[in-house]
């Protein structure tokens, strides 16, 4: 399979503290994209981090990109009880058409 | 701006019957691509289409499922006879027509559920 794949499947933390999820992926890529998806909803972009890029922040949002191990962390600090949501890595391979996704990361941030 | 849309958001179908879900790109974008996300899964591609033809229809079962997106509106993906293992979430994305794809505008999804 050349899907990403998170880690942990599943997280649990209070209101406040740091979250960090990990993806794995196979093959070659030119960026790695991070979604939420809110139980029941669609998909929406957080951040893109591109193959020549080591990290990247967007807010409480944190990226980096390790290509010679093919792996991403994404870490949410102060986390919200609104960060609650499931946190998928999407891989494009280069020249294709379809996005690959991993089963993604449960994230329960309680108040 | 409109987002990405999809009609109708949740759909109940028996067994056997059709099920035809609707999907609306972004205002100037001609790429759109669907993929299913079975319970506690990722999601999977199956189709992508640009105006009037398919480009990549890899991820798409050989049977029952065809996807369309004819010059003048929507996205239609269409599952005949449909079965219980049918039952998922069915999202569509769209892109720009740009060389660079990199980012791909995620709709809010149609539920299928097959009794």
């Amino acid at each position: 399979s050349q899907q990403g794949e998170e880690d942990p499947q599943a997280l649990s933390i209070q209101e406040g503290e740091n979250a960090t999820m990990n993806c794995s992926y196979k093959t070659s890529i030119n960026n790695l994209q991070w979604y939420r998806q809110n139980s029941g909803r669609g998909l929406v972009h957080l951040i893109l981090i591109r193959s020549n890029e080591r990290e990247k922040h967007s807010g409480r949002l944190r990226v980096t990109l390790d290509t010679s191990k093919k792996s991403s962390s994404l870490l949410i600090t102060a986390s919200r009880a609104a960060d609650t949501a499931s946190y998928f890595c999407a891989t494009p391979p280069g020249g294709g058409n379809q996005f690959y996704f991993g089963t993604g990361t449960s994230l329960t941030v309680i108040p | 701006n409109a987002g990405v849309m999809q009609n109708p958001r949740h759909l109940v179908r028996r067994r056997g019957q059709e099920a035809r879900l609707r999907c609306s790109p972004m205002k100037g974008h001609s790429h759109v691509y669907w993929y299913r996300q079975l319970p506690e899964e990722g999601l999977k591609f199956m189709v992508y289409l640009q105006k009037e033809n398919i480009i990549d229809e890899s991820g798409m079962p050989k049977e029952r499922f065809s996807a369309e997106f004819p010059k003048e509106g929507p996205s239609i993906l269409r599952i005949q006879q449909v079965v219980r293992g049918d039952s998922a979430a069915y999202f569509c994305a769209s892109s720009p027509p740009s060389s660079s794809r990199d980012t791909q505008y995620f709709g809010p999804g149609t539920r299928l559920t097959v009794l």
